[in-house]
This record gives structure tokens, sequence and C-alpha cells, in this order.
């Protein structure tokens, strides 16, 4: 069974940091493509970041270019996103997302909450 | 940049009848080897997403039959044909053509007349 898990949210000060993890089980995580999303609560889905395979690659949305840093450990089987210079608008729940587009994939965590408040 | 617009927003829909979602995005989501990357997911309240739909028409394994995908290039329609209780939820389309960005429409929430 694919299994998404999500960890390392939090209550963090406007201007501050904070590393997301997603480990990964019951699937070859080596061989695809991942993806965060994050939603604020009642709100809707808006795209964070993608990485190909083996890291070499990366993409972010514009409201998080230069603040967020998304890598992954394929020994580890987990993903990462470093969130820097944090904003109350990052405020949302975090998900992370095998690749959405191909066959058998499209699985998303739980989530994670990550709230930026003073 | 592409934008995903999806109607209606609001979907009141009585047990057993038909709805229907569009999905329009503001360019032609075909990609150079010839696939179009639309996928739609479902939103149960209080739950994470599930995907549906990938490349517009490819039902997931274990989603019901009365789900489907349909459309080409910039108009895309995920169709229930017989609405039951457990479809409740906000649905989302996504493209996954055009990047940098990849882009969600802004959810359509289905719920029961």
């Amino acid at each position: 069974e694919v299994q998404l898990v999500e960890s390392g949210g939090g209550l963090v000060q406007p201007g501050g940091s904070l590393r997301l993890s997603c480990a990964a089980s019951g699937f070859t995580f080596s061989s695809y493509w991942m993806h965060w999303v994050r939603q604020v609560p009642g709100k809707g889905l808006v795209w964070v970041s993608r990485i190909n395979s083996d890291a070499t690659y990366t993409s972010y949305a514009d409201s998080v270019k230069g603040r967020f840093t998304t890598s992954r450990d394929n020994a580890k089987n987990t993903l990462y996103l470093q969130m820097s210079s944090l904003r109350a608008e990052d405020t949302a729940v975090y998900y992370c997302a095998r690749d959405p587009f191909i066959p058998v994939a499209g699985e998303w965590g739980q989530g994670t909450l990550v709230t930026v408040s003073s | 940049d592409v934008v995903m617009t999806q109607s209606p927003l609001s979907l009141p829909v009585t047990l057993g009848q038909p709805a229907s979602i569009s999905c329009r995005s503001s360019q032609s989501l075909v990609y150079s080897n010839g696939d179009t990357y639309l996928s739609w997911f479902q939103q149960r309240p209080g739950q994470s997403p599930r995907r549906l739909i990938y490349k517009v028409s490819n039902r997931d394994s274990g989603v019901p039959d009365r789900f489907s995908g349909s459309g080409s290039g910039t108009d895309f329609t995920l169709k229930i044909s017989r609405v039951e209780a457990e479809d409740v939820g906000v649905y989302y389309c996504m493209q996954g053509t055009l990047w940098p960005g990849g882009t969600f429409g802004q959810g359509t929430k289905v719920e029961i007349k």
C-alpha cells in the first residue's frame, strides 16, 4: 500500500524557518516525481513545488521562489520542503503528492499544518 | 501563466441524478508528445485530495465507474452519472502540461439538495 506521511508542521514566527518531511513507502520512491501542494483551511488547492526522480530538477510557484527549497533523499525514501523567510500568507496545510499526472500514481499524504504567526 | 477556470463553483444535486463539472484552460494542454496532462481530484470534507482521473479520461483504480472524464485542448469535463451521498465534496481539475507551475481550478463544491 502506498503511504505518504508528512511531518514537521507547527507554529513559527514571521521570518522564521521550518522543514517539512514526507516519508514515502509502498512504491519505488526513486522512480517518481514528487510535488508539494498547499491549502489554506477552507480554501482551494495551490501547487507549490515539484522535484524530479533523481533530484536534478526542481520548480516552484512564484509565491515561494527564492524562499522554499524542495529536496529528496532517495536512500531514505523521503521528500523535504525547506521553508524560510516565512510569511503569514504561507499559513496552510502542506501536502506531498506522488506524480499527479501519470498512471498508477497520484496519491496524497494526510497533510501537515504550518501556522505563521507572532 | 495558464489559468484554469471551473464551473459551476457550487453544484447542488439530487441523489441519483447526474452532475457535470467544466474545467477550461487559458491555453491548450496538449503536450509535445501528444498527451494531455489534465487530472481530476476529489476532496471529501476533512480528507486529503484523492485522484479520480488522469490524462483527461483515465479512471484510477478503485474509482467507481460512475465517474468519467472527457475533453480535449482547452475544454474538459468531469461527469458523475448518478450522484451518491459519498460524492459530496470539492472537485478540482489540475493541469500538468505547462510548467514551471502546476495549476488547479478553483474547485467545485458538490452537495446534495
